[in-house]
């Protein structure tokens, strides 16, 4: 059985660092590509960042470029969203999603729950 | 960047009724590399369709998706009551890559 579970979130102050997890499970992690995607209180989807399969090339958003770093270690099947200088406006459920293909670049047939981040003093 | 336009904002029908959402990109989508999902509160995303016109797996033939270029189409042909939602599509496929969500369509009663 599929699985994606997202682990880290909680409250952080504004300036401070968190660093979620996604440990993945049910199908071959090094294969696929995997992302990180975010949904602020109320609000629509906003894509973060992406990682190809081999953690070879990685891509963020311009919201949080040069703030987040994405990466995964394939012996562990898991996920990495390393958050630092955390804004207020960084408060969101953040998802793991499983790309379709190897490089980042498709849809996302499968997604994790979501770990809550808030960022407020 | 691709910025996707969704339409209406809210959608007021009744069960059994057809659902139409639009999706407008701001440019062409290669090869028609748009995909649509649904949302329930509480709930991850959920894949409906991919490439369009694809359904994912497992995903009632009520649901359709049309259209290309930069005008796609997500249709619901008979409201079932778990069809109550929030639906958002998102373009792929562009380089670096280029992602994007679309702001969402919320279908209530």
């Amino acid at each position: 059985q599929l699985q994606l579970m997202e682990s880290g979130g909680g409250v952080v102050q504004p300036g401070r660092s968190r660093r979620l997890s996604c440990e993945v499970s049910g199908f071959t992690f090094n294969s696929y590509g995997m992302h990180w995607v975010r949904q602020a209180p109320g609000k629509g989807l906003e894509w973060v960042a992406a990682i190809w399969y081999d953690g070879f090339n990685k891509f963020y958003s311009d919201s949080v470029k040069g703030r987040f770093t994405i990466s995964r270690d394939n012996s562990k099947n898991t996920l990495y969203l390393q958050m630092n200088t955390l804004r207020a406006e960084d408060t969101a459920i953040y998802y793991c999603a499983r790309d379709e293909g190897g490089y980042g670049a498709e849809f996302f047939p499968h997604w994790g729950q979501g770990t809550l981040v808030t960022v407020s003093s | 960047e691709i910025v996707l336009t969704q339409s209406p904002g809210t959608l007021s029908l009744s069960p059994g009724e057809r659902a139409t959402l639009s999706c407008r990109a701001s440019q062409s989508i290669i090869s028609d590399y748009l995909a649509w999902y649904q949302q329930k509160p509480g709930q991850a995303p959920r894949l409906l369709i991919f490439g369009a016109s694809s359904r994912a797996t497992g995903i009632p033939d009520r649901f359709s998706g049309s259209g290309s270029g930069t005008d796609f189409t997500l249709t619901i042909s008979r409201l079932e009551p778990e069809d109550f939602a929030v639906y958002y599509c998102q373009q792929y496929g562009s380089s670096p890559p280029g992602i994007s969500f679309g702001p969402g369509t919320k279908v209530d009663v």
